[in-house]
């Protein structure tokens, strides 16, 4: 089926660094999401993305958070700058439609560690 | 604001056993409810979804049935194998905002052969 790529596996990063995590989400879908989930929580919706622009953001998605996707590349999530609570595995999803009604196609997830 | 709740984190059962995860609702309207499916390693997959009340969605054996009047969306599977462990999530479409999916907590599923 459709596959969705997240680039690194895991990042290890020394607190207040900058980190970006890139995501190849399935070809010829338009939107794109960023989760997160804390070790033994539930995974928490961050920000979605289309068209070039962020649609809707929560509480998690932090001043330090950025979303680009420039020119068809990589879709990212860039924390700057990271802090201890960024520690999670972040998943990357995309969808040919909203997310409320479309299937998500999720990535394998990069597990962050923020020492 | 909307939520899932699934009442089992973890579920260990036998091959060939009856399966029930049991999921339920807070939303308003009729939000569309799905079940994703998560192996070690992987990112959650896509199993199968409903969005109208008493519509039952089923892919792979498993299976679940929209009621409203209950505010639930219960995976069932009549006979487990031991290539079924996994993490199930229990998800629904954000009635507010309309773009994306809220999860529930997940259930861990060890089949012991």
């Amino acid at each position: 089926g459709p596959k969705v790529l997240q680039i690194p596996s895991h990042q290890i990063i020394d607190m207040g660094q900058m980190v970006t995590l890139n995501c190849d989400p399935v070809s010829n879908h338009l939107y794109f999401y960023w989760y997160k989930q804390i070790l033994g929580q539930q995974m928490e919706f961050l920000v979605n993305f289309y068209n070039g622009k962020v649609m809707e953001k929560s509480k998690l998605f932090k001043d330090q958070f950025s979303v680009e996707r420039p020119d068809g590349s990589y879709f990212t999530l860039k924390i700057q700058p990271t802090a201890l609570e960024d520690s999670a595995v972040y998943f990357c999803a995309s969808s040919t439609g909203l997310g409320d009604q479309n299937t998500l196609y999720f990535g394998a997830g990069t597990r962050l560690s923020v020492l | 604001g909307d939520s899932v709740t699934q009442t089992e984190g973890q579920v260990a059962l036998s091959e060939e056993d009856f399966l029930t995860i049991h999921c339920n609702y807070s939303a308003s309207g009729y939000p569309a409810l799905f079940w994703y499916v998560q192996y070690p390693g992987e990112g959650p997959q896509f199993l199968f979804r409903a969005s109208r009340d008493k519509e039952k969605g089923s892919s792979r054996g498993f299976e679940a049935t929209y009621d409203k009047g209950t505010t639930s969306f219960h995976l069932r599977k009549a006979s487990v194998q031991e290539s079924d462990s996994a993490v199930y999530y229990c998800a629904l479409g954000d009635s507010n905002s309309g773009t994306y999916q809220r999860f529930g907590t997940g259930t861990k599923l060890q089949v012991v052969p």
